[in-house]
């Protein structure tokens, strides 16, 4: 079946570090990933989207890369702020339109 | 745009009882997302509306689940009757038809069975 699996683990950093969060899956290949961010109370928010013929995709201090072989996407905060302090998901699309989402990762930047 | 509206914020009920959740998409959006949230389980999507049409249930846990959407700016859940295994945080989020799929959600509904 197919599956979407992020580190369950919570993902501890030091402020001004850079944080790297895994998502792979299997028996899929999407055209694109989505990575969103929830915070405590609130609904997932898109961050970003890369495609399946980029290798890389950045805004601002975040970066996302995208390998198709390996089936996995990376998601770095550079220079990371206790703000970053959130769960990130990550998401695609197994062919029926809609999303299927990872089961997210905690990251907290300790100042 | 007040962006994905979604009604109540917050439900207690008891077991056996039937639970309406609301949900009034980004005006203009074609599409339409029932997700459920728990800790074990994470985000799984429910069913999903295209122009107000049903496209994709295959979430819905039992028939104890409905959606509908009568009009492009409602649509509702309801759990009927509810069980304590029905408690989690409901969330609807609609997209536009055109570009990449990238959806908005509300805020969430946190139901509670007893």
């Amino acid at each position: 079946s197919q599956k979407i699996e992020q580190n369950s683990e919570a993902l501890n950093i030091q402020e001004g570090k850079t944080a790297t969060l895994t998502c792979n899956y299997t028996n899929y290949s999407p055209a694109y990933l989505q990575w969103y961010r929830q915070d405590p109370g609130r609904g997932p928010v898109f961050l970003l989207l890369i495609r399946e013929n980029e290798k890389e995709k950045r805004k601002e201090r975040l970066k996302v890369t995208f390998d198709t072989t390996l089936k996995q996407s990376l998601f770095h905060t550079t220079a990371s702020q206790p703000a970053d302090s959130a769960t990130y998901l990550c998401a695609l699309d197994p062919g029926r339109r809609a999303l299927t989402f990872g089961s997210g990762t905690r990251l907290q930047v300790q100042p | 745009d007040a962006g994905v509206i979604q009604s109540p914020r917050h439900e207690v009920t008891e077991m056996g009882q039937e639970v309406t959740l609301r949900c009034k998409p980004i005006s203009g959006h074609d599409y339409l997302f029932w997700y459920r949230q728990t800790m074990m389980r994470g985000l799984e999507l429910l069913i999903y509306f295209n122009n107000n049409v049903p496209i994709d249930d295959s979430g819905m846990p039992e028939d104890r689940f409905s959606a509908k959407m009568p009009n492009a700016s409602f649509s509702t859940l309801k759990i009927q009757p509810s069980e304590p295994r029905d408690s989690a945080v409901y969330f609807c989020a609609s997209r536009p038809a055109a570009g990449v799929e990238t959806q908005y959600f509300g805020p969430g509904t946190r139901l509670l069975v007893l």
